[in-house]
């Protein structure tokens, strides 16, 4: 059975620093690994996806790495701002395409 | 375009109970999902959907049925609820499964006493 597993479970930073987010996973054969991002009382919102065939994507200030072999990803954050503050959830998808999400790790930018 | 819509955003039930929670989308997907988030532990899937007419069960399905007559909507209905039905649903579609960007409905709280 997957498990993911999202190192810390919470984190606190001076706005401008550049932060890591880490996610583990224990069953490498995945489809693709998605990062989300969820506010206090919403939904959650897709932030990247990045396919088994992919080592990282990028979306601005975001950057997600992906390794297979060793069952880890990263969700790189640069110049963090007090809007980053979320929790930031991690999630694979295996060959039934369903996801298993982490537990998430609760950022907050201190201004 | 209204997205995942879900209804109602707060509901208090007594246990043995009974209660459909609605998931509507307008984006005709054809893939859709319901999770319940508790404390500590993250999303987990209760039951989805590849299409209308198709559903299947997901890690914790006990206690929950839901059905898809229709692309746009997929109910879900707690038989008769428990505390432990306690929680956070939300309710997720995506294009199709392989293209699995998933989109979230804002939730449902629900309490049970």
């Amino acid at each position: 059975k997957q498990e993911v597993t999202q190192i810390p479970a919470a984190l606190s930073v001076p706005e401008g620093e550049n932060l890591v987010l880490n996610c583990s996973f224990t069953d490498s054969a995945i489809y693709n690994l998605q990062w989300f991002r969820q506010d206090p009382g919403k939904g959650l919102t897709s932030l990247l996806l990045i396919q088994s065939s992919q080592r990282e994507q990028t979306s601005g200030r975001l950057n997600a790495s992906l390794d297979k072999s060793s069952g880890r990803s990263t969700l790189y954050i640069a110049a963090s701002q007090p809007g980053d503050s979320a929790t930031y959830l991690c999630a694979v998808s295996g060959s039934a395409r369903q996801l298993t999400f982490g537990s998430g790790t609760q950022l907050t930018v201190l201004p | 375009n209204a997205g995942v819509t879900q209804t109602p955003k707060f509901q208090v039930l007594k246990t043995g109970q009974s209660m459909t929670l609605q998931c509507a989308q307008d984006m005709n997907h054809e893939y859709m999902s319901w999770y319940r988030q508790d404390p500590g532990m993250g999303l987990r899937l209760i039951h989805y959907s590849v299409g209308a007419g198709i559903t299947d069960q997901g890690e914790v399905p006990n206690g929950y049925n839901v059905s898809r007559s229709t692309t746009e909507d997929f109910p879900l209905r707690l038989l008769s609820a428990a505390p432990s039905q306690t929680s956070v649903y939300f309710c997720a579609s995506s294009p199709t499964l392989a293209k699995n960007i998933q989109y979230f409905g804002a939730g449902t709280r629900l309490s049970v006493l």
